[in-house]
């Protein structure tokens, strides 16, 4: 089976504009989360995904949001960019949203914001 | 909301000895705990995962501990070798909601 996969790789922006992330799951995992990853910060918790429904939000402001499609595809959004939004953003799928299912990463976005 | 303290944030050790790393979470619904490796450059990695109805679980030379009622759970890696070099992550998960400690760099020295 394939891995999650994340596009794109890399990604370079300037202040005040917007990104999209994508993340494509394990065929078949139907929960998908989004992590930010920094130094200072370690793995933070975004939101989490199940069946087109955002069922769990982090602690983030409103610039982020997300959205998955009815194949469990999944995309983040982050409006008007801030240098602290660079990142490695990190998604993780699971194979149900009910029970604590194993999440398996993607190999993450580095967002650079200039 | 769920609230993952890790320690120690960095951990050297001489190769063949064992390591321990140590996290609390303060929600008591939380019920799944994972650990991830991350090395540099990598997606983290599960390595061992525990729910909230066992005690211990082992896989070779990686346990995991969860103590409920205390609210802390432990890494074990023991025999261990220079590829275990990596950061460690423990979180703590309450239906899809996962939370992370804040890593353990582990090196081990040759």
């Amino acid at each position: 089976k394939a891995g999650v996969t994340q596009t794109p790789r890399y990604l370079i922006k300037t202040r005040g504009q917007q990104v999209t992330l994508s993340c494509s799951p394990i065929s078949g995992h139907r929960s998908v989360s989004w992590y930010q990853q920094t130094p200072g910060q370690g793995l933070q918790f975004l939101f989490e995904y199940f069946s087109e429904t955002q069922r769990n939000k982090g602690n983030f402001p409103g610039r982020f949001s997300g959205r998955q499609f009815s194949n469990s595809r999944s995309e983040m959004n982050v409006s008007t960019l801030e240098l602290g939004d660079s990142a490695l953003y990190l998604c993780a799928s699971s194979l149900f949203g009910q029970a604590p299912y194993e999440q398996y990463f993607g190999p993450g976005t580095r967002l650079t914001v200039t | 909301g769920e609230n993952v303290e890790q320690h120690p944030s960095t951990l050297s050790v001489q190769e063949g000895d064992s390591a321990v790393i140590k996290c609390t979470y303060s929600d008591s619904a939380s019920n799944y705990f994972p650990w991830y490796k991350q090395e540099l450059g990598k997606r983290p990695q599960l390595i061992i995962d525990i729910r909230s109805n066992v005690g211990e679980k082992k896989d070779q030379r990686i346990a995991v501990t969860l103590n409920k009622t205390a609210k802390h759970f432990s890494l074990h890696i023991t025999e261990t070798q220079p590829e275990d070099s990596a950061v460690y992550f423990c979180a703590a998960n309450n239906n899809n909601d996962m939370r992370f400690g804040a890593g353990t760099r582990l090196t081990v020295k040759p």
